[in-house]
């Protein structure tokens, strides 16, 4: 148990579906990650939000839209998705500040995305 | 941030110490040497990180040269647990409140029973 949870753990959509993956920390943190991990590659950072400002956006197509409504949640809406977007999404988190130093990410189990 | 170049596999019997090298020959005099791990299917968990003094926690112990080209990363009693892909990551001290971490390919380390 990490204090970061994402739901859901599997998810299987056509490619005209549109879903969400949420997720949630309970660490108190004021930043939040997302990313990718395609089979048999490195892990992809999409998005970065600090202070619930998207201050992250790696090129990632407008197909995946983040929202971040408060620090302690994180959300990814998916729609109009393609077969190779299948991969494991990550959440993660940190507490970070100019006076805090480097902190570790926290990571959750992650989501596993199927796109038929 | 400094690139790092590590072993793609190894494997370690367990019960043994587990030694994982990285090379980071460019580090600068500011930048941490960070250790995560992600088992099979699951986030990368953070393990240890260092500047310049070796460092230990429950987890791992971390021995980093002094010229700090280099580093290793010791699981001292390998179990079949710590089986996972093990990322060895160079930062400077955050500046902009927020971090943008790259993962590599890391190694990928077997506990062989």
């Amino acid at each position: 148990e990490t204090g970061v949870t994402q739901t859901p753990r599997h998810l299987v959509m056509g490619m005209t579906n549109k879903k969400s993956l949420k997720c949630e920390q309970h660490l108190g943190h004021n930043a939040m990650y997302w990313y990718k991990q395609s089979a048999k590659k490195p892990l992809e950072l999409m998005f970065v939000y600090s202070l619930e400002e998207r201050v992250e956006n790696n090129s990632v197509p407008s197909r995946f839209s983040p929202e971040c409504p408060n620090s302690s949640h994180l959300f990814l809406h998916l729609h109009t998705l393609q077969p190779e977007d299948s991969a494991l999404y990550l959440c993660a988190s940190s507490q970070d500040g100019l006076a805090g130093g480097l902190r570790e990410l926290f990571f959750g189990e992650g989501s596993r995305l199927t796109v038929l | 941030d400094a690139k790092t170049t590590q072993p793609p596999s190894m494997d370690c019997a367990e019960g043994r110490a587990a030694n994982l090298p990285c090379n980071h020959s460019t580090i600068s005099g500011n930048e941490y040497v960070y250790w995560y791990r992600q088992i099979h299917s699951q986030g990368p968990q953070y393990i240890i990180h260092g500047l310049k003094n070796n460092e230990t926690n429950e987890m791992a112990s971390l021995i980093i040269t002094e010229d700090r080209k280099s580093s290793t990363l010791i699981l001292p009693h390998a179990t079949l647990r710590d089986t996972a892909v093990y990322y060895c990551i160079v930062r400077a001290r955050n500046s902009g409140g927020y971090q943008k971490v790259t993962f590599g390919i890391g190694t990928k380390l077997q506990v062989i029973p």
